[in-house]
């Protein structure tokens, strides 16, 4: 997993509380993102990061926010989780060659 | 809609017999990506094939790239059962500062029976 980290790897939440996932790196890449994956939809960016303290949306946006206050972690946050941000997340990083490693997931379910 | 669509959607072989999974793509681009994933785990980079490149061989994968058509299979020969997974073809977002970001399919689950 190119040192790709996750944490928390399992989440049950209540919808309308906030919820912070975590990714972790040590490879000193550049550029991060964050997936979510569902049954029917494929991986769909969320956010990515391009640089510390530069980010920018993907195309599922809505109700998400990310912070990159260093380069090894990329943090990202349902400001008021609903059941329909029930899914898999996967963080990535991008390599050298425009490949990306992606970390182990977090299964959320907002109840 | 996706920019890598994947065909077929499901496909099951027994062991020791060739997969091969295709997938089509909208725009140009200057390469195409492979990856798997395993039940529960996070996508692996397999293969990048350049767009000047019309095959490439990684083991017993081998990805052919054809632009004029706008497509790419993957074919793995001599299947394991360790080969069961789902595989996504991914493409490069177009743009001077497209940041690395790809765009991929919707996936082929592959199931191979011992």
């Amino acid at each position: 997993d190119a040192g790709i980290t996750q944490s928390p790897r399992h989440k049950v939440t209540e919808t309308g509380t906030p919820v912070t996932l975590r990714c972790h790196q040590t490879e000193n890449h550049r550029y991060m993102y964050w997936y979510r994956q569902d049954p029917g939809h494929g991986l769909r960016l969320i956010h990515y990061s391009y640089g510390v303290k530069d980010t920018d949306k993907g195309e599922v946006s809505d109700g998400y926010s990310v912070s990159r206050s260093k380069t090894e972690d990329f943090l990202l946050t349902l400001e008021s989780a609903t059941s329909s941000q029930t899914s898999v997340y996967f963080c990535a990083t991008g390599g050298n060659y425009n490949e990306q490693f992606f970390g182990p997931g977090t299964r959320l379910t907002v109840l | 809609s996706q920019q890598g669509e994947e065909d077929p959607q499901a496909l099951s072989i027994q062991e020791g017999e060739n997969a091969t999974m295709n997938c089509s793509y909208k725009t140009s681009i200057n390469n195409l990506q492979w990856y798997r994933q395993n039940s529960g785990r996070g996508l692996v980079h397999l293969i990048l094939i350049r767009s000047n490149e019309r095959e490439k061989h990684s083991g017993r994968l081998r990805v052919t790239l054809d632009t004029s058509k706008k497509s790419s299979s993957l074919l793995i020969t001599a299947s394991r059962a360790a080969d069961t997974a789902s595989y996504f073809c991914a493409t490069p977002q177009a743009g001077g500062t497209s940041y690395g970001k790809l765009t991929f399919g919707q996936g082929t689950i592959l199931t191979v029976h011992p």
